[in-house]
């Protein structure tokens, strides 16, 4: 199984700012990398595809980076409602598999 | 536009069969995409149970892997989801979850049904 790894695992920052949370996978998985955002009580929502890609109706200010094993997902003018779960997840191969979750908290 | 909405017991016994149905509405199930279940248990992260092709085809977790079974319904246009022998640690909500065929990304979400294995 390819295992991913996120860090940090949470994260405090304030209204404004930039963040970058990293994701690294146990092997390459080229650019099969996803990210997804979840608010309490929320379903999970899709951010980026393919690694860097960003899905429709996502602000821009969220971006995403990286192939091979190493990826990061940016946000740039954190605004209130980005402080939720993130999570990547590799689709290179089955088992399909997630990172352990980064909370973004309020600082 | 795809829309899911998971249906089933939300309270079952330990030692028991979590049983799980998930409606498609918006398209058909017949498309190339995957169709899977994920869930978050309380306080931990997202994991995939495992996922169906709308021609039979399937992939499970390994772990979990001896316990379940994704099924498919297509004059229902919905699939299903068996999990045997739970316990208290398959507490958790359930997500049904549309996955891009080529892509692979978990485009669209149902609203999740919250399960508790309890007696």
């Amino acid at each position: 199984d390819i295992q991913m790894t996120q860090s940090p695992s949470s994260l405090s920052a304030s209204v404004g700012d930039r963040v970058t949370i990293t994701c690294r996978a146990s092997q390459s998985i080229s650019t099969y990398l996803n990210w997804y955002q979840q608010k309490p009580g929320r379903v999970p929502n899709l951010l980026i595809y393919a690694a860097s890609s960003l899905q429709g109706g996502v602000p821009s200010r969220f971006s995403g980076s990286g192939s091979g094993t190493d990826f990061t997902l940016t946000i740039r003018n954190l605004q209130p409602e980005d402080f939720a779960t993130y999570y990547c997840q590799q689709s290179y191969t089955t088992p399909r598999t997630f990172g352990q979750g980064t909370k973004l908290e309020i600082k | 536009q795809v829309q899911l909405q998971e249906s089933g017991p939300r309270l079952v016994k330990p030692s028991g069969t979590l049983s799980l149905t998930c409606a498609v509405s918006g398209g058909s199930i017949s498309s190339d995409d995957w169709w899977s279940w994920v869930r978050r248990p309380p306080g931990k992260g997202l994991e995939w149970i495992g996922e169906i092709y709308h021609g039979g085809s399937t992939n499970y977790s390994p772990s979990l892997k001896s316990r379940v079974t994704i099924s498919v319904d297509k004059s229902k246009n919905q699939f299903s989801l068996k999990l045997t022998s739970v316990t208290a640690a398959d507490t958790a909500m359930y997500y049904c979850v549309n996955i891009h065929g080529a892509l692979g990304s978990f485009d669209i979400w149902g609203q999740g049904t919250m399960v508790t294995v309890s007696s």
